[in-house]
């Protein structure tokens, strides 16, 4: 089973520059969340998706865009890097109508700005 | 204001013995869960175990126990029996407002001392 699988592991970015980090899974799950987790600190969520074509901020939406045009894939989008965005970035995937089923986590990007 | 506080950025524990993580949480949603999650330093995030607001009794999952304390609003991981491969980064979650955003805590760094 791939699970939820993150493209790519490692990336560096100059500063002004734009991607797209990957994000698919083949559970079926409606929901999906892209977190970043800085050095020593925990996850905090940038965005969330409840299924296609439904997505919310979280906590720390800015210099971020995402899109869910199907259930199996949310890109993450970054227009303009800068350094303050150099983090570990997670997706994660979780089934709907499941409280108790926990989040599957894709391994990370790690990204870094310079 | 703090979702999710752990106020323990670090604690040792001597292997074999027992280690309480604490854990509180804010909300108004009577309905909601709480995750811990383990992430080793390798960065994947391993899900240990989980309590759901309506649930009677602590949840349990092997050498893994939850004290829920629903007044007081927390919800500590305890740990039987440390071992070495216990030593990880260890983050209380909550899951709130109809299952969708989940929130992480900062999380505490565990070593077992052999």
């Amino acid at each position: 089973n791939a699970g939820v699988t993150q493209t790519p592991k490692f990336r560096i970015l100059k500063i002004g520059q734009s991607m797209t980090l990957q994000c698919t899974q083949d559970m079926n799950h409606n929901y999906m969340y892209w977190y970043r987790q800085d050095p020593g600190m925990g996850l905090k969520l940038i965005y969330y998706s409840v299924g296609a074509g439904i997505t919310d901020k979280g906590e720390v939406p800015n210099g971020y865009n995402v899109s869910r045009s199907t259930t199996e894939d949310f890109p993450l989008r970054l227009e303009l890097a800068a350094p303050s965005q150099t983090s570990v970035y997670f997706c994660a995937s979780s089934p709907q109508g499941a409280p108790g089923q926990p989040q599957h986590f894709g391994d990370g990007t790690r990204l870094s700005i310079l | 204001a703090q979702k999710i506080t752990q106020t323990q950025p670090g604690m040792f524990v001597q292997e074999k013995e027992a280690v309480t993580l604490d854990c509180t949480y804010d909300t108004s949603d009577p309905s909601y869960g709480l995750f811990w999650y383990k992430q080793p330093s390798s960065g994947e995030m391993i899900f240990l175990i989980y309590q759901g607001s309506y649930d009677q009794q602590n949840a349990t999952e092997g050498r893994y126990s939850l004290n829920f304390q629903k007044a007081r609003k927390s919800a500590n991981l305890v740990i039987s029996a440390s071992q070495l491969g216990d030593s990880a980064m260890y983050f209380c979650a909550m899951r709130e407002g109809g299952y969708q955003k989940v929130t992480f805590g900062t999380g505490t760094k565990l070593q077992v001392i052999p």
